[in-house]
């Protein structure tokens, strides 16, 4: 099956530095794919969707300019937290939607990778 | 945003049936509707999906009412590593899924 990988898989860094966050589809191209954030006990909070090639589409309330995301090639897209702060702190999950072999709406998930900023 | 309503936990008996409802009233006529399952602290994992007819596939079923209104997704022997937080979503336009609350299911030996 479709394969998404991120790394890394958890991360501490500094308040006020910025963390870069990877989001790979192994074995499929993805011309889009998408990133949330969960907080603990909490649901799946869709943050922006990537397209390969252009700017990516920001869901209300999500600080274009703090959560930087590039989606360079059709296999890899990043999300990078700028200027960090503890309420930062939180699981990102990427996803990615196999842009030819698979069913055209389905999306795979990646493992998350889990942001603490002290 | 969100726009299913799921009952927030369940318990089922091992190797019982688990029928995990799902409310999407407002749901459009090309929509479909997806069910995905996180397990702690993973990213989730897909389930099934599905327009207006039932589906089944190796890991469950779902049920669609005619109305398709609401469905039902349905693991027939529950075993302890289903337990997770199962979410129902609709498929809004631009491909985008917005996850609501999802029902915690937690199966019992």
């Amino acid at each position: 099956g479709a394969v998404v990988s991120q790394h890394p898989s958890w991360v501490i860094c500094k308040s006020g530095t910025s963390v870069k966050i990877e989001c790979r589809s192994l074995d499929f191209q993805a011309t889009t794919m998408f990133w949330y954030r969960q907080f603990p006990k909490q649901s799946l909070m869709l943050m922006a969707t990537s397209n390969e090639g252009s700017k990516a589409t920001y869901e209300q309330g999500v600080e274009k300019d703090k959560f930087l995301i590039n989606h360079a090639s059709l296999t890899l897209s990043t999300l990078t937290v700028t200027s960090a702060h503890p309420e930062d702190s939180s699981f990102y999950i990427c996803s990615a939607r196999d842009s030819i072999g698979g069913q055209f709406y389905e999306q795979y998930f990646g493992p998350g990778t889990r942001l603490t900023v002290t | 945003d969100a726009k299913t309503t799921q009952p927030p936990s369940m318990d089922c008996a091992e190797g019982r049936a688990a029928n995990l409802p799902c409310n999407h009233s407002t749901i459009s006529g090309n929509e479909y509707v997806y069910w995905y399952r996180q397990i702690h602290s993973q990213g989730p994992q897909y389930i099934i999906h599905g327009l207006k007819n039932n589906e089944t596939n190796e890991m469950a079923s779902l049920i669609i009412t005619e109305d398709r209104k609401s469905s039902t997704l349905i693991l027939p022997h529950a075993t302890l590593r289903d337990t997770a937080v199962y979410y129902c979503i609709v498929r809004v336009t631009g491909n985008q899924f917005y996850f609501g609350t999802g029902t915690s299911l937690t199966v019992i030996p």
